[in-house]
């Protein structure tokens, strides 16, 4: 069973540009969750997606946006970079939250620089 | 301020000790999960206890939850250098319409071969 991945797992942008990262979840998993994971720091939420919905987001500014698609696969933006963007970005996946007891599955995530 | 915040920030100890991570939260819970990563790496999923679980073994994996105190740890017994590795917990909210994992800011853990 393939696990969740992630691309690309490298990306260098200059500040003010656009960013777009992807996620495949395993298959049979349809929420879809994003994580910011700034170095040396814990994991930020940013983003959860199941069924197709964003079902809810953390404390991020409007430039952080995304979208699930019929698929289950995510795509995160984050548009108008910033220094403070550069981060570890980590996507998981899982079975519908409803059940309340489901394991995260991550990818290896996606290293973001902004310079 | 975080859900859930482990304890120690990091540890280190000698291949072959013990290794014991704590972790709290605030508010109720479904289940606190925790999590190892590697350097660099996504976090693999390590044992899920549910809110109404007192006690979860998994190989060398000891956890224990108290509900009362909002505390949870995690115990690594006879450590190894590959257990090296960031030690998160996460919980998620106990909530009528929808929830989200949070993880606490983890506790790195050293094993000196």
């Amino acid at each position: 069973e393939a696990g969740v991945t992630q691309s690309p797992t490298h990306l260098i942008k200059t500040r003010g540009q656009q960013a777009t990262l992807r996620c495949s979840p395993i298959s049979g998993h349809t929420s879809v969750y994003w994580y910011q994971q700034a170095l040396g720091l814990g994991l930020q939420f940013l983003l959860w997606y199941d069924e197709g919905e964003e079902r809810n987001r953390g404390n991020f500014p409007p430039r952080f946006s995304g979208r699930q698609f019929p698929n289950y696969s995510s795509e995160l933006n984050v548009n108008a970079l910033e220094l403070e963007d550069s981060a570890l970005y980590l996507c998981a996946s899982s079975f519908t939250t409803g059940v309340h007891n489901s394991p995260l599955h991550f990818g290896n995530g996606t290293r973001l620089t902004v310079t | 301020s975080q859900q859930g915040e482990e304890d120690p920030q990091a540890l280190s100890i000698q291949e072959g000790e013990n290794a014991t991570m704590n972790c709290s939260y605030k508010t109720s819970i479904n289940n606190l999960q925790w999590y190892r990563q590697n350097s660099g790496r996504g976090l693999v999923h390590l044992i899920l206890i549910r809110s109404n679980e007192r006690e979860k073994h998994s190989g060398r994996l000891r956890v224990t939850l108290d509900t009362s105190k909002k505390s949870s740890s995690l115990l690594i017994t006879a450590s190894r250098a590959a257990d090296t590795a960031s030690y998160f917990c996460a919980t998620d909210l106990l909530k009528t319409s929808y929830d989200k994992v949070i993880f606490g800011p983890g506790t790195s853990l050293s094993v000196i071969p």
